[in-house]
């Protein structure tokens, strides 16, 4: 499949950790890379390759993989974190670069 | 400070044309990956087409291919997406992205609007 596929929706009471998740085989090849989109902005990559974060990124966020699956974790949510995330690698299939279908957290 | 722009956007009827721009400021283009990302208003971001740095190749996703083509000028510092034989479903706002290790998009630009109707 060239697809990878994201939960529609997490929540997380203010100050948890949250696990959000990204299914696919070519997840098995390649890292994912997380995004970070709120409303009426562009998305803001927050985690690239095994485990990096960009500068200015905060530390509550981190990666982990294993066999086909992804995951952004956000240890001690805050307020601002809600968002809807976005996973993408490159893909093995049909396209060269595919995106999840985004998961939106909401911070209670 | 890094700053992509994108312009070019608007309203095409169907099997029409538009050339999208985005221009790039505060890195050197010639040296980065860059490509096109789209999201339908309210929905996920799809992506388009990739060029690698020189410009001497691309890929584009199925739902585009034969119809839109990627390129750049490294001269000046901008990126181009020629689109042809639009659909409706091509609605979305357009982003330029600049590719970053591990296939990421670690810049992104504001996005510029396309609409196809009739």
């Amino acid at each position: 499949s060239s697809e990878l596929t994201q939960d529609p929706a997490v929540s997380v009471a203010l100050g948890q950790t949250v696990r959000i998740t990204c299914q696919g085989d070519s997840l098995r090849s390649y890292y994912a890379s997380w995004y970070q989109q709120k409303p009426g902005q562009a998305p803001v990559l927050v985690i690239y390759g095994k485990n990096n974060r960009p500068s200015g990124i905060a530390d509550r966020f981190s990666a982990s993989s294993s066999g086909d699956t992804a995951s952004l974790t956000i240890t001690g949510s805050q307020a601002e974190d809600e968002a809807v995330y976005y996973c993408n690698s490159r893909d093995s299939n049909i396209n060269y670069l595919v995106f999840g279908g985004g998961t939106k957290l909401t911070v209670l | 400070e890094v700053h992509l722009v994108e312009s070019g956007g608007g309203l095409v009827q169907p099997g029409g044309s538009l050339r999208l721009s985005c221009a790039v400021s505060g890195f050197t283009f010639s040296h980065y990956e860059m490509n096109w990302v789209r999201q339908v208003p309210g929905k996920g971001l799809e992506w388009v087409s990739y060029i690698d740095s020189p410009g001497s190749a691309t890929h584009s996703a199925d739902s585009v291919k034969g119809r839109f083509t990627i390129s750049r000028d490294n001269a000046k510092d901008s990126l181009y997406l020629q689109m042809n034989n639009l659909r409706a479903e091509d609605s979305a706002l357009y982003y330029c992205a600049r590719g970053g290790e591990y296939w990421a998009f670690d810049i992104w630009g504001q996005g510029t609007m396309v609409t196809v109707s009739s």
